[in-house]
């Protein structure tokens, strides 16, 4: 089974609608992030968040909020989706060390 | 501002020969430094780190070697595999500026071995 998994792996929505991805690691790790992946433009953290009750918000946080609800998941939302929210998403895990982060295998959203 | 930048965006290499890929950075406060390799449809995968203290960390076929002065890091691999065809991404790690030892990636590298 995999450590990091996400869903829903994809997803089609129109613009204003509210969405959730969910993130859940059976790693025990303490640290988790959200991240956006764009053509050409890498790997970008919208939010972070290093125990259940810390949240912080990342590079790029507008128009997302998150959910820690337990050590092991860790939700995304999109409260009203945009075209340009198209993008794959993937979520992290870590240690308390943070050296090395291990990523699950992306939620590809489209928005019409 | 890009922090870390990989200024080749492909590259193409012959099976059994080496694949050098680059990686700047701005950032002197950056102390550790990652690869990781990705696949389509799949997450990143973590594939070779090195300290800042170090200047190569060796792992197989993998070699990360990490020049201070110039703010420089490169991944050599050798032999090169057709299972190497990846995109990679350069990433790096800093306690600086309420970053809080997050990382910050490149926009990857595409690599392509052909047989």
């Amino acid at each position: 089974d995999a450590d990091v998994t996400q869903t829903p792996r994809n997803r089609i929505t129109k613009t204003g609608k509210r969405i959730m991805l969910e993130c859940s690691q059976t790693k025990g790790h303490d640290r988790m992030y959200w991240y956006r992946q764009d053509p050409g433009l890498g790997l970008r953290l919208i939010y972070y968040s290093f125990d259940v009750k810390d949240i912080n918000k990342g590079e790029i946080s507008d128009g997302y909020s998150v959910s820690r609800q337990a050590q092991a998941k860790f939700s995304l939302s999109l409260e009203s989706a945009i075209p340009n929210q198209t993008a794959l998403y993937f979520c992290a895990t870590s240690d308390l060390g943070g050296d090395t982060q291990y990523f699950g295998p992306g939620t590809r959203l489209t928005v019409l | 501002d890009q922090q870390v930048k990989q200024n080749s965006p492909s590259l193409s290499v012959q099976e059994g020969r080496i694949s050098i890929l680059n990686c700047d950075y701005t950032n002197s406060m950056f102390d550790y430094f990652l690869w990781y390799k990705k696949y389509p449809a799949e997450g990143p995968t973590f594939l070779i780190s090195i300290s800042s203290i170090k200047d190569k960390n060796e792992d197989g076929r993998f070699t990360v070697f990490l020049n201070k002065s110039a703010k420089h890091l490169s991944l050599h691999i050798v032999p090169s595999q057709p299972g190497d065809s990846a995109v990679y991404f350069c990433a790096a790690r800093s306690y600086y500026g309420g970053s809080q030892g997050n990382l910050i990636f490149g926009k990857g590298t595409k690599l392509s071995v052909k047989p």
